[in-house]
C-alpha cells in the first residue's frame, strides 16, 4: 500500500546526542515536510522540501536539519544544539500545493 | 504571512448534540486552499477536507459538514448528532502557492456518552 512510514514510533535521546528520525513514502510526492508537535499544542513546520537536493526552513528550524538526497525519503536530525527536543514529530508529503499533506504516525523523541 | 486562527481550545459536548469548530484564515493570495484535518488520540492526522478559494459552495458528508465564507475569511466544520467516536483534535490549515501549510492550533473536542 502507498504511504509514508515514519521511524523509530519512539526514540530516546542522551544529552549532547544527535538522532535521526526517518520519513519514506512511496507516493511519487514531489514535497516533504517535518512538524513538531508539543503536548495540547498545534503543528509546528520544521523544514520542508519541494524537491530533490532542495529544502526550505519553517519557523522552527534551529536546532535541526535535514537532507533530502531522494525523492522518496527526508531525514530529521535533532542535533544536541536543540536544548528541548522532546515532542512529538509528524512527517508529511503531498504532490502539490492544492493536494492535502498526507501524514505519518509520528515519531516520539524523549530525553534520557 | 498566512495565518489560521482556531480559537476555540477546548469544547466538550454530550452526545448527540451538535458541534461548530470554527476557523478563521488570513491570506493576501487569491488562490488559496483550506484543509481540515482529525487527529484522534493515536496521534496520526486524518485527511477530512478540501476547499478551494474559488469555491464557496459548502459541503455535506455524513454528519460531517462545512462553511466556507470568504467575507467573514472563515471555513467551519460542523458535527451534527455527534459520538464519542468524534472525540480527536481538529486542525485547519491554509495552503498557498509556495507549498507550504500553516496550521492552526487546534480544537479539542471530547464528546461524552
Amino acid at each position: 500500500d502507498g504511504g509514508i512510514t515514519q521511524s523509530p514510533k519512539y526514540l530516546f535521546r542522551k544529552e549532547g546526542q544527535n538522532v535521526t528520525l526517518s520519513c519514506e513514502q512511496n507516493l511519487n510526492h514531489d514535497a516533504m515536510y517535518w512538524y513538531r508537535q508539543d503536548p495540547g499544542q498545534g503543528l509546528r513546520l520544521i523544514y520542508y522540501s519541494q524537491i530533490v537536493n532542495d529544502f526550505q526552513k519553517g519557523d522552527i528550524a534551529e536546532g535541526y536539519s535535514v537532507s533530502r538526497e531522494k525523492k522518496e525519503s527526508f531525514p530529521l536530525t535533532v542535533t544536541s544544539a536543540q536544548k528541548n527536543p522532546t515532542a512529538f514529530y509528524l512527517c508529511a508529503s503531498r504532490y502539490s500545493s492544492n493536494q492535502p499533506q498526507h501524514f505519518g504516525d509520528g515519531t516520539r523523541l524523549s530525553i534520557l | 504571512a498566512q495565518k489560521v486562527t482556531q480559537a476555540q481550545t477546548e469544547i466538550s459536548v454530550v452526545e448527540k448534540e451538535d458541534v461548530t469548530l470554527d476557523c478563521v484564515y488570513e491570506t493576501r493570495d487569491t488562490t488559496y486552499y483550506l484543509f481540515w484535518y482529525k487527529q484522534p488520540p493515536s496521534g496520526e492526522l486524518v485527511f477530512l477536507i478540501r476547499r478551494n478559494s474559488f469555491d464557496e459552495q459548502n459541503e455535506i458528508s455524513g454528519r460531517y459538514s462545512w462553511n466556507f465564507q470568504k467575507s467573514t475569511s472563515s471555513f467551519n466544520f460542523t458535527i451534527t448528532a455527534s459520538q464519542v467516536v468524534d472525540s480527536a483534535v481538529y486542525f485547519c490549515a491554509l495552503s498557498e502557492g509556495n507549498n507550504d501549510m500553516r496550521f492552526g492550533a487546534g480544537t479539542r473536542l471530547t464528546v461524552k456518552p
